[in-house]
């Protein structure tokens, strides 16, 4: 167990629907991340927060909204969604307002768009 | 693009050692050599970090050369649960916060 946890741990959804995804860590971290992982393909940063703010949207699709209501939690909303976003997304988690920290990652959750 | 070059793939013996390689030529002088692993279907999972000393903790140990252009993790004594894609990451340290860039790793086999 990393402290960091994800649910659901697998999604299977329609283009049309709208579900999200929820992140929560427990190390008392200050910043967060969504990475997505698709199939054959490197891990790509999605969103950072830093103190529930956010720092950075890697040139996201709108259909991808994040939210973060406090430190210790974060959510991916998802609309509209294409097959081709069907991967494993993964949440990470690090303490420290500037440098570099150690990221700590949730288990992930494996999307799949029908 | 990920500044790391690893190879594809390695194959290790249960209970040896093993190696993993990576050429990191164009690192900076505040930059920090970082791995981290990958077990399947799972999140990764940091291991070991250095600046250039060699460094050691309960998991691994890092090798990094004098002129810091290449570095070895090393697993003293692989099992089976050490399969998995391994990554070489260089990131600076005190610089923006922490966005990894991942490359496509090692995949690492232990085999019995």
């Amino acid at each position: 167990e990393t402290g960091v946890t994800q649910t659901p741990r697998h999604l299977v959804m329609g283009m049309t629907n709208k579900k999200s995804l929820k992140c929560e860590q427990h190390l008392g971290h200050n910043a967060m991340y969504w990475y997505k992982q698709s199939a054959k393909k490197p891990l790509e940063l999605m969103f950072v927060y830093n103190f529930k703010e956010q720092t950075e949207n890697n040139s996201v699709p709108s259909r991808f909204s994040p939210e973060c209501p406090n430190s210790s939690h974060l959510f991916l909303h998802l609309h509209t969604l294409q097959p081709e976003d069907s991967a494993l997304y993964l949440c990470a988690s690090c303490q420290g307002t500037s440098g570099y920290n150690e990221q700590f990652f949730g288990p992930g959750t494996r999307l799949t768009v029908l | 693009d990920a500044k790391t070059t690893q190879p594809t793939s390695m194959d290790c013996a249960e209970g040896r050692a093993a190696n993993l390689p990576c050429n990191h030529s164009t690192i900076s002088g505040n930059e920090y050599v970082y791995w981290y692993r990958q077990i399947h279907s799972q999140g990764p999972q940091y291991i070991i970090h250095g600046l250039k000393n060699n460094e050691t903790n309960e998991m691994a140990s890092l090798i990094i050369t004098e002129d810091r252009k290449s570095s070895t993790l090393i697993l003293p004594h692989a099992t089976l649960r050490d399969t998995a894609v391994y990554y070489c990451i260089v990131i600076v340290y005190g610089g923006s916060q922490g966005n990894l860039i991942f490359g496509k790793g090692t995949k690492l086999s232990v085999k019995p």
